[in-house]
């Protein structure tokens, strides 16, 4: 299995500032995944972050708007830039397992935005 | 591509009775299958998964879930509800090591 530290577990933040989400796992990992969950939504996928090389955004997600960084194989970043209402979600960072439980996807406990 | 549909954004069930939260998807390979919880300011714990073998797979709280290949079904069943079962379902497919959530389904519990 994977245990997965996501901080700040919630913020409320101002219009037109950013906030960054840090997501610490407890074993090494090839990829990580950033999804965002919408007020009474499913989760969407927003970019996947490989260690040591730029990450894939997916369809509606841009690097300006949703930068992430990924230092090593443990540790990733996302931020929220320039933050609108419209942002208030829950963000989350999720791993796939390795090994003998490869068909798993481990999460953190999000962290719950709110854009005023 | 891969997509998956739940049908029903709420389900409500009297504590005791039968859950039953459906879920379709397409796939153009053999899919690996799941169903996550979502409790309240939580984070998503998987309830139980499907990859090859028994089509049948029981996850934990005694929920479990059956493989219909010819439907493209995935539903979870539980045979009575208890009030901690109160959450949101989601079913999710990975077809390329990749998950596509469904909508999710609020189960509500009534005492």
């Amino acid at each position: 299995s994977a245990v997965i530290s996501q901080k700040p577990s919630r913020d409320i933040c101002q219009r037109g500032t950013s906030l960054t989400i840090q997501c610490q796992v407890d074993s090494q990992v090839t990829m990580m995944f950033w999804y965002r969950q919408q007020p009474g939504q499913s989760l969407t996928l927003i970019a996947t972050a490989n260690q040591g090389s730029e990450a894939t955004y997916e369809s509606g997600f841009v690097i300006d708007k949703f930068p992430i960084s990924r230092p090593n194989l443990t540790f990733s970043t996302l931020t929220v830039s320039n933050m609108s209402p419209e942002d208030s979600s829950i963000y989350l960072c999720s791993v796939n397992g390795q090994g003998a439980v490869n068909t798993e996807a481990f999460f953190g406990q999000g962290t719950r935005l709110t854009v005023v | 591509a891969q997509s998956v549909t739940q049908l029903g954004s709420h389900v409500s069930v009297s504590e005791g009775a039968l859950v039953l939260l459906r879920c379709n998807y397409s796939s153009s390979v053999p899919p690996y299958l799941f169903w996550y919880v979502q409790y309240p300011n939580q984070g998503l714990q998987l309830l139980l998964k499907y990859t090859t073998g028994a089509t049948l797979v029981k996850g934990i709280n005694g929920f479990e879930a059956e493989f219909k290949k010819s439907e493209t079904s995935f539903h979870l069943t539980k045979p009575s509800a208890h009030m901690s079962d109160a959450a949101e379902y989601f079913c999710a497919v990975d077809a390329g090591n990749m998950l596509t959530f469904g909508g999710g389904t609020r189960l509500m519990v009534k005492p």
